[in-house]
């Protein structure tokens, strides 16, 4: 079964300080990965997602993720955070081919202070 | 990118009554969608997937009889709660994914719909 474990429940930074969300995930093949935001009482905006070729995706807003197979990985960054970064943040794994469903994990609410 | 509505928005309603919820396609025809149920703080949870002219694949432990889901278009799937509950107070989120060759083939969500049971 496909699972995301995303260890840091609730991150605070400063604006302008780069950020690191942590992301594992477990999946019997190739799986197909994301990244999304969602603020408060808000649906969900794909930030990135990796489906193969290059491990370094760009997303929105400014955001990156690396694909590390060895470690089960998929850690988000952003070099500098803006105040309007502040929301929840989840993972998600789903796999290729077809309409698969996706798991997502636990979410990570990220608190930028001034 | 495409977009996906839900209708209300909100909802307030008695214990026992049926309160429906639309998620809709609003430019591009979706065959699978999505509904997902989210607790205060917590993750969203995949209730069921909605295929257009057949049945809802509800997940275990969701009970079909209670969340009835109807996809009887290309861009519209509703999500019925019935008899509902102060424990069925959640927000509940839909997602469709766009067909291969229609644009990116990937899954957007709707803004969620707030339901509250008193």
């Amino acid at each position: 079964a496909q699972s995301v474990t995303q260890p840091d429940i609730h991150i605070t930074v400063s604006e302008g300080a780069s950020l690191e969300l942590r992301c594992n995930y477990s999946y019997g093949a190739t799986p197909y990965l994301f990244w999304y935001v969602q603020s408060p009482g808000q649906g969900l905006q794909l930030l990135l997602k990796y489906f193969s070729g290059d491990t370094l995706v760009q997303g929105i807003k400014g955001f990156e993720a690396e694909f590390k197979r060895s470690q089960s990985s998929f850690n988000l960054r952003k070099p500098s955070v803006h105040w309007s970064d502040a929301a929840e943040y989840f993972c998600a794994v789903g796999g290729s081919g077809g309409y698969q469903k996706v798991t997502f994990g636990t979410g990570t609410k990220l608190q930028v202070i001034p | 990118g495409a977009v996906v509505s839900q209708h209300p928005s909100r909802v307030i309603c008695k214990s026992g009554t049926s309160v429906k919820i639309e998620c809709r396609s609003l430019d591009f025809q979706a065959t699978t969608m999505f509904w997902y149920r989210q607790f205060p703080k917590q993750s969203l949870m995949l209730m069921a997937t909605s295929n257009e002219g057949s049945k809802a694949t509800y997940e275990q432990g969701v009970e079909k009889d209670k969340f009835l889901i109807n996809h009887a278009s290309l861009t519209l799937s509703t999500l019925t709660v019935t008899s509902a509950h102060p424990e069925d107070s959640s927000f509940y989120i839909c997602s469709a994914y766009t067909i291969p060759g229609q644009g990116d083939y990937e899954q957007y969500f709707g803004p969620g719909t707030r339901l509250t049971v008193t």
